[in-house]
């Protein structure tokens, strides 16, 4: 059984751009959730998808924003990028209410 | 507020020696508490889950205690191995209606040396 897979792995940017990251979770997870880890904060929630609808909220600003789509896989996006929004986004993925299991993540700088 | 604190924040071993890593938590209703593994670059692997009836779990070399009462946990290594290198965090998980609410550690940075 193929593991969650994000894309892209590695992405640079710069301040006031956008960007769309892609999360595909294992085969028959239908939750989503997606962080953003900096090593000062650590693992922050930013919110979880279940059969495309947003289930929870973390408290990020509105510039993150996500999605899920029919097969569930999700993508996460954010406006304006600032400075401050370089950091790993990890997605997870789990069937139910279980066990989530975590996807490599896509390292985000924004210069 | 649900919190879930850890120490030590970093820790450095020498190859083959033991550690425990400690987490307390203040999360209610309490679900389960899980430690994961994280090596740097790569997401978190569960290493064990623990639910509210368990006092000990075991999973190779790393063995997760878990006291309700007190709400500490603690996950020891044995006979440490340079691979061990990681993050180790702590994830408590609570009831919600709209399903798990999950509260994470700020993770303990464990470094052996040879």
């Amino acid at each position: 059984k193929a593991g969650v897979t994000q894309t892209p792995r590695y992405l640079i940017k710069t301040r006031g751009q956008q960007v769309t990251l892609s999360c595909s979770p294992i085969s028959g997870h239908r939750s989503v959730s997606w962080y953003q880890q900096t090593p000062g904060q650590g693992l922050q929630f930013l919110f979880e998808y279940f059969s495309e609808t947003q289930r929870n909220k973390g408290n990020f600003p509105g510039r993150f924003s996500g999605r899920q789509f029919s097969n569930s896989r999700s993508e996460m996006n954010v406006s304006t990028l600032e400075l401050g929004d370089s950091a790993l986004y990890l997605c997870a993925s789990s069937f139910q209410r279980d066990e989530q299991f975590f996807g490599p993540g896509t390292r985000l700088t924004v210069l | 507020k649900n919190q879930v604190e850890q120490s030590p924040q970093s820790l450095i071993i020498l190859e083959g020696k033991n550690c425990t890593l400690q987490c307390n938590y203040t999360v209610s209703p309490f679900s389960n508490l899980r430690w994961y593994k994280q090596d740097t670059g790569r997401g978190p692997v569960s290493l064990t889950i623990m639910t509210f009836s368990e006092n000990t779990k075991s999973n190779g070399r790393y063995t997760a205690t878990l006291d309700a009462d007190t709400k500490q946990s603690s996950l020891h290594i044995t006979a440490s191995q340079l691979s061990d290198s990681a993050s180790y965090i702590c994830v408590v998980s609570a009831l919600g209606n709209a399903g798990n609410m999950l509260t994470f550690g700020g993770g303990t940075r464990l470094m052996v040396k040879p």
